[in-house]
């Protein structure tokens, strides 16, 4: 089974500066696509970026952009120059074309404060 | 607007009183699905459906009903609730089954509290 673990439970950075969440996953799968999503103290889920696992090139979306290391099976969100309206919890999900993608898999969530 | 919604936004109850969540969405999607969210765990899928009368498990469906009589509708059904039932839970749906390419559209979220 697909899993996926972020090992950073909280994280607490200046505004203004670059923060970098951790996420890593696990599968035997050679096609799959990986997100991540911010949840905001109104618990809103927001798509913040998404991967395609054939695509080498790594996306980016304004100031969020990921490092993905397919073959270390490491999808790592970088937030630069960061806003306080960054603050919230960011889940890393991942899900593949064999099961269907006819579902996320999580991670446990990494709470990202910006500090003024 | 295009949005899911659901009902209620908070709730507490008892154990072994049933209840149902409701989940509404406004833009003819196929694909619906329940997700709870609890700490430490992420979210885990508890039931999806593929279309009308097409439902199927998640990872964490002991406990839980659902039913998909027309499409706009997906409601979340705890026959008996527990304690470990206390969670927040997420429902989202999608034009199709393909979350990997279709945007997932999250409800509000309802916080279930069962005593």
């Amino acid at each position: 089974a697909q899993t996926v673990t972020q090992s950073q439970p909280e994280m607490s950075v200046q505004e203004a500066e670059t923060v970098t969440l951790s996420c890593t996953y696990d599968t035997s799968e050679n096609n799959y696509y990986l997100f991540w999503y911010k949840q905001p103290p109104s618990r809103q889920m927001i798509l913040v970026i998404r991967q395609e696992a054939y695509k080498q090139q790594n996306a980016t979306e304004n100031r969020f952009s990921v490092n993905f290391q397919k073959a270390a099976k490491s999808f790592s969100l970088k937030i630069s120059d960061s806003q306080l309206g960054d603050t919230a919890m960011y889940f890393c999900a991942f899900t593949s074309e064999i099961q269907g993608a006819q579902k996320l898999v999580f991670g446990q969530g990494t709470r990202l404060t910006i500090n003024p | 607007e295009a949005q899911v919604t659901q009902n209620p936004r908070y709730l507490i109850t008892v154990t072994g009183k049933k209840l149902t969540v409701t989940c509404s969405q406004n833009m003819n999607h196929e694909y619906m699905s329940w997700y709870r969210q609890d700490p430490g765990l992420g979210l885990r899928q508890i039931y999806y459906s593929m279309n009308v009368e097409v439902t199927d498990k998640g990872d964490v469906p002991e406990g839980y009903k659902v039913s998909r009589k027309e499409k706009r509708n997906f409601p979340l059904i705890l026959e008996s609730p527990s304690p470990n039932q206390t969670s927040l839970y997420f429902c989202a749906s999608s034009l199709s089954g393909t979350v990997s390419t279709d945007t997932q559209y999250f409800g509000p979220g309802t916080r279930l509290t069962v005593l």
